[in-house]
């Protein structure tokens, strides 16, 4: 089955600078990759997701990035604020428009310092 | 809040006690789910329903027993747990066919510790 490996596992970056999560996947099959993000007291949310077809996705702030050959995509947030602290989750599977499984990533705890 | 709804938020149960988690969702979607989230793990994946059908069934222990009455509303009735299923278990909806069929909306979560 798919295996979804993600780091850091912690990350703390000053306020107004970049962070970058890194997740990569083994199952070559899988063309769907979402990130969520979980705040304290509350269940995951999704912010972005890139599909196989394109290598780059922006909304804002935050951008993700798929390598397919590398199995690896990375999640990328700019001008970072003290709201973007929370957990982080990447997650792969193949999506054929049914209910296959997602595999997620153990997650990264992001700080944003003040 | 996301439209999913988990009750209770907490919960302490001994192991011998019988204790039910409820989620119910406002969102129209078809497909309901139960992960459970423990500390540096990724999120497990429980069980699945599908317009009320039971789709998957991730190896769980039978101390879990899952109730899909009707799309909206899931159930996770817990008997004779152990210490070690102390976790927050997530629930989430989507509607699944279509493009959206791959958003999950997650619940804020049921705490639950097992003395």
């Amino acid at each position: 089955g798919e295996n979804v490996e993600q780091h850091p596992s912690t990350l703390s970056v000053q306020e107004g600078d970049s962070a970058v999560i890194k997740c990569t996947y083994s199952d070559s099959a899988s063309n769907y990759f979402p990130w969520y993000k979980q705040e304290l007291g509350k269940g995951p949310q999704l912010i972005i997701d890139i599909r196989s077809n394109v290598g780059e996705k922006k909304d804002q702030r935050i951008a993700v990035t798929l390598n397919k050959t590398a199995k690896h995509f990375s999640l990328h947030i700019t001008e970072t604020q003290p709201e973007d602290s929370a957990v982080y989750f990447c997650a792969a599977k193949i999506s054929n428009f049914g209910n296959e499984k997602l595999t997620f990533g153990t997650g990264t705890r992001l700080t944003i310092i003040p | 809040e996301t439209g999913v709804t988990q009750t209770p938020r907490h919960l302490v149960m001994g192991m011998t006690n019988k204790k039910s988690l409820k989620c119910e969702q406002h969102l129209g979607h078809n497909a309901m789910y139960w992960y459970k989230q423990s500390a540096k793990k990724p999120l497990e994946l429980m069980f699945v329903y599908n317009f009320k059908e039971q789709t998957e069934n991730n190896s769980v222990p039978s101390r879990f027993s899952p109730e899909c009455p009707n799309s909206s509303h899931l159930f996770l009735h817990l008997h004779t747990l152990q210490p070690e299923d102390s976790a927050l278990y997530l629930c989430a909806s989507s509607q699944e066919g279509g493009a959206g069929a791959n958003v999950l909306t997650f619940g804020a979560g049921s705490r639950l510790t097992v003395l």
